[in-house]
């Protein structure tokens, strides 16, 4: 069965500290990978996709994610946090089939608090 | 350009009440899902529409109803609301002919009493 887990419920880091949050998924076909990210009562925002190609890809607000085939996961990374950072982030995986839009599956999602 | 609207943002309603949760987009998505979002389980696909007319259910379709008469509108119909109901609904709409990023809704806030 398709799914997609994040291992970290809530992560804690200071401002400034370097930043990797967990994603691993099980699927039968080549993946498409999301990241989101959620703030407060707000919905989800589009942070990076990746499709094919390059598997290091960059994304809005200086986050960027690598596709590793070998280990299934698709790790999201920033080098510097910012308090604004702070928000829920969630992985999800689709994928692309009989020209239609295929369901995307998200992981139960990984809470980022910072401190100053 | 508006994107997703959902109406309305919060609503409480008593057990076997029914009401229907709108959803709109005006991006000409043939794709559109309604999600909910409940502590620690992520978001769970209820139902979605791959382009008027057709309706399909997804994880936890139980307890809803959808239909898709327009491309613009998706709405989610509680029949008999239960406490169980009670969560975050998301709907969110993207192209059909290739994956592309969905693009969310602000959620409907439904607490069942």
């Amino acid at each position: 069965a398709q799914s997609v887990t994040q291992p970290d419920i809530h992560i804690t880091v200071s401002e400034g500290a370097s930043l990797e949050l967990r994603c691993n998924y099980s699927y039968g076909a080549t993946p498409y990978l999301f990241w989101y990210v959620q703030s407060p009562g707000q919905g989800l925002q589009l942070l990076l996709k990746y499709f094919s190609g390059d598997t290091l890809v960059q994304g809005i607000k200086g986050f960027e994610a690598e596709f590793k085939r070998s280990q299934s996961s698709f790790n999201l990374r920033k080098p510097s946090v910012h308090w604004s950072d702070a928000a829920e982030y969630f992985c999800a995986v689709g994928h692309f089939y009989g020209g239609s839009q295929g369901n995307l599956i998200f992981g139960k999602g990984t809470k980022l608090s910072v401190k100053p | 350009n508006a994107g997703v609207t959902q109406t309305p943002k919060f609503q409480v309603l008593k057990t076997g009440q029914s009401m229907t949760l709108q959803c709109a987009q005006d991006m000409n998505h043939e794709y559109m899902s309604w999600y909910r979002q409940d502590p620690g389980m992520g978001l769970r696909l209820i139902h979605y529409s791959v382009g008027a007319g057709i309706t399909d259910q997804g994880e936890v379709p139980n307890g809803y109803n959808v239909s898709r008469s327009t491309t613009e509108d998706f709405p989610l119909r509680l029949l008999s609301a239960a406490p169980s109901q009670t969560s975050v609904y998301f709907c969110a709409s993207s192209y059909s002919d290739r994956v592309k990023p969905l693009h969310f809704g602000n959620g409907t806030r439904l607490t069942v009493t």
